[in-house]
C-alpha cells in the first residue's frame, strides 16, 4: 500500500544510547516532517525536510538530527538519548508545504529509561 | 507566532448525539485549515480542510466552517457512532510553513 512507512515500531532505549529513526513514503511527495506527540502537547516538529536537499528545524530540535537521504527517506537521529526524548515519532510526508495536508506514518513509540 | 487553540476534553457523548469540537486559531496572512483524526495505536489522517474563508470541508459526516471573522474552524457532526471514538486535532499551514496542531481532543462515544 502507498504510503508513509516508519521503523521501528518500538523501541527501548537505556539513557546515552543512540539511535537512528527511519522513515520512507512512496508517493513522490517533495517535502517530509519528524513530529513528536506528547500527552497534552498534541504534536511538536522537530525537523523538516521542504525539497530533497534540505532541512530545516522545527519547534523541538534539541538533542536531534535529520538526513533527507534522497526523495524517499528522511531519518530521524537521536545521538544521546534523554528520558525526556521518551514519546512517540512521527514522520510525515506532503507535495509541498502548502495546502495539501499530509500523509502519516503509524509512528514509533520510544522509551528512554 | 502562529497557533491554534483546541476546546480541551475529554468529550463524552452517547451514541447518535451531536458534536461540536471548538477550534480557533491566531495567524498572519490566510492559513489553510485542517482537521486530522488519530484512532488508537495508529498514526493522524486528514478528516477535512478547508483553503479559504467561508469553504465549508466534509467527509464522513463531519463538517467544519472556516469563518475567517472570528478565526475559528469548529468541528461538527450530526449523529456521532461508537466507530468515532478518536482523538481528534485542529490544525493550520500558512505557505512555506510546517502544519500547526493543536493539542488534540479525546471523543468517546458510548453506545
Amino acid at each position: 500500500n502507498a504510503g508513509v512507512t516508519q521503523t521501528p515500531k518500538f523501541q527501548v532505549l537505556k539513557t546515552g544510547q543512540s539511535m537512528t529513526l527511519q522513515c520512507a513514503q512512496d508517493m513522490n511527495h517533495n517535502s517530509m516532517y519528524w513530529y513528536r506527540q506528547d500527552p497534552g502537547m498534541g504534536l511538536r516538529l522537530i525537523y523538516y525536510s521542504a525539497s530533497e536537499g534540505t532541512t530545516d528545524k522545527g519547534e523541538v530540535p534539541n538533542g536531534y538530527n535529520v538526513s533527507r537521504l534522497n526523495k524517499r527517506e528522511f531519518s530521524l537521529r537521536l545521538e544521546s538519548a534523554a528520558p525526556s526524548q521518551t514519546s512517540v515519532y512521527f514522520c510525515a510526508s506532503s507535495e509541498s508545504q502548502s495546502y495539501y495536508g499530509y500523509t502519516f506514518g503509524s509512528g514509533t513509540r520510544l522509551t528512554v529509561v | 507566532g502562529d497557533s491554534v487553540t483546541q476546546m480541551e476534553g475529554p468529550v463524552t457523548l452517547s451514541e447518535e448525539a451531536f458534536l461540536t469540537i471548538n477550534c480557533t486559531y491566531t495567524a498572519t496572512g490566510y492559513p489553510s485549515l485542517f482537521w486530522y483524526v488519530q484512532y488508537p495505536g495508529e498514526g493522524l489522517q486528514l478528516l477535512l480542510k478547508a483553503t479559504k474563508a467561508d469553504d465549508k470541508g466534509s467527509n464522513k459526516g463531519f463538517e467544519a466552517t472556516y469563518r475567517k471573522e472570528t478565526t475559528s474552524f469548529h468541528l461538527e457532526k450530526g449523529s456521532v457512532q461508537v466507530s468515532d471514538s478518536a482523538v481528534y486535532f485542529c490544525a493550520l499551514n500558512q505557505a512555506g510553513t510546517a502544519l500547526i496542531f493543536g493539542k488534540g481532543t479525546t471523543l468517546s462515544v458510548s453506545s
